[in-house]
């Protein structure tokens, strides 16, 4: 199984600020032949289900603001937030889905400062 | 308009059998291009993929709980259940369904999800 590895596990960053959330796989979820990275962010607000933020690592989901982008290849990730705002408060989770089984991140849980 | 809606027990015994129901509309489970996958998370915890099934009836199991899971669709029914046998406390935890595309397998929309707890 691959495992995808979170960094930090909790930041608070000030409205307004930059948010940054590292995500490393144990091993590559690049696809050579397509050159894609199979590597998905997911925003968790509280008592709600997760929604597709970002997938193959740096595509916006339709309506997703574009404060949030995400970088990275191979099996170093990031996922930035450029201006913190109160309604990005949440866990965001990474998820590669090179391989089955699928795999997440442990989540990083976002306050404001 | 896509929409998952889980459906099951609240509460189960240690050792029973936990069946859950996903009934899926705004898209169709006979869609070569899409299937559903279940995916739980305990309380305060981080998300765990189960299991996913598509069209083909190609289906993929958590490799640590391969052995306790069975996925199956009715597509006549737009439904997918799950059956997870030998439950236990630590199995608690809130069970999601979510629809899974192809290209990938990329998981996309969710349902609400459903708070499973097993306890005597």
């Amino acid at each position: 199984d691959i495992v995808m590895t979170q960094s930090p596990d909790s930041l608070a960053v000030s409205l307004g600020e930059r948010a940054t959330i590292s995500c490393k796989s144990s091993q590559s979820v690049l696809y050579s032949s397509n050159n894609k990275n199979y590597l998905a962010w997911y925003q968790q607000k509280p008592g709600q289900p997760p929604k597709l933020l970002i997938n193959w690592a740096s595509t916006r989901e339709s309506g997703v603001p574009d404060r949030f982008s995400g970088s990275g290849s191979g099996t170093d990730f990031t996922l930035t937030i450029s201006s913190l705002q109160a309604e990005d408060v949440a866990v965001y989770y990474c998820q590669q889905y090179y391989s089955t089984p699928l795999t997440f991140g442990g989540g990083t849980k976002v306050e404001i400062k | 308009q896509v929409t998952l809606k889980e459906s099951g027990p609240v509460l189960v015994k240690p050792t029973e059998t936990l069946t859950l129901t996903c009934t899926v509309s705004g898209f169709s489970l006979s869609n070569t291009r899409m299937g559903v996958s279940w995916i739980r998370q305990p309380p305060g915890k981080a998300l765990e993929w189960l299991a996913h099934i598509f069209s083909s009836d190609e289906k993929s199991y958590s490799t640590s709980l391969r052995s306790r899971l069975t996925i199956s669709k009715d597509t006549s029914k737009s439904q997918v259940v799950l059956t997870m046998t030998n439950m236990d406390p630590v199995d608690t935890a809130t069970y999601y369904c979510a629809r899974t595309t192809k290209y990938g397998p990329l998981v996309d929309y969710w349902g609400q999800g459903t708070l499973v707890t097993v306890s005597s």
